[in-house]
């Protein structure tokens, strides 16, 4: 069984900060995929960035980058220079051979301007 | 492309009453995945159609059904709905970008209220 944990249910940031989203996970699968999500408050969920397994090289997408830790099984999302549009929920997911996502319970983050 | 589309967006049905929510995928995408999300549970894994056929099933109940076309759209059927099914029901576009590399993109979503 895979599971995904986070464990803060909200941050808040101001804005053109930094802040790290944290995410633990738990699978047996040697390979396998971890997404982060948005999901405004207009429900659309967004892919954010995504990281494989079997890379070592943290994934960056502009702003957004993760700081993945395989032996520790983390798998935290940094936003840098945070934007009042960088509000929303945001879902840590993990696939493994299959395309199904398990998702963590999400963390709210708000932008103080 | 057009995103992943689904219809319709609200629904209110009563106890009893059955329900079925459209998804239509993006264009060239075979795969589309159900996933419901409530406040208590979170987001959950419905089941997962590829060419028409059910590949994945997440552990609900029978009363959740679904289906895909020729066409890649997809329908989800709840049948006597209960209060606990008001939800929100989001369809999942799933792009294969390599062998076992997968992602998903959401549509908006069908919010379903039970009274």
């Amino acid at each position: 069984a895979q599971t995904v944990t986070q464990s803060q249910p909200e941050m808040s940031v101001q804005e053109a900060e930094t802040v790290t989203l944290s995410c633990t996970y738990d699978t047996s699968e040697s390979d396998y995929y971890l997404f982060w999500y948005k999901q405004p408050p207009s429900r659309q969920m967004i892919l954010v960035i995504r990281q494989e397994a079997y890379k070592q090289q943290n994934a960056t997408e502009n702003r957004f980058s993760v700081n993945f830790q395989k032996a520790a099984k983390s798998f935290s999302l940094k936003i840098s220079d945070s934007q009042l549009g960088d509000a929303a929920m945001y879902f840590c997911a993990l696939t493994g051979a299959n395309s199904k996502l398990t998702f963590g319970k999400g963390i709210t983050l708000s932008v103080r301007p | 492309k057009a995103g992943v589309t689904q219809t319709p967006r609200y629904l209110i049905k009563t106890r009893g009453q059955q329900v079925t929510l459209s998804c239509s995928p993006i264009s060239g995408h075979r795969s589309v995945s159900w996933y419901q999300q409530t406040p208590g549970q979170g987001l959950q894994f419905l089941f997962e159609y590829f060419s028409e056929t059910q590949r994945n099933k997440g552990n609900f109940p029978g009363r959740f059904s679904g289906r895909q076309f020729s066409n890649s759209r997809s329908e989800m059927n709840v049948s006597t709905l209960e209060l606990g099914d008001s939800a929100l029901y989001l369809c999942a576009s799933t792009q294969n970008l390599l062998a076992g590399v997968y992602e998903q993109y959401f549509g908006p979503g069908t919010r379903l209220t039970v009274t």
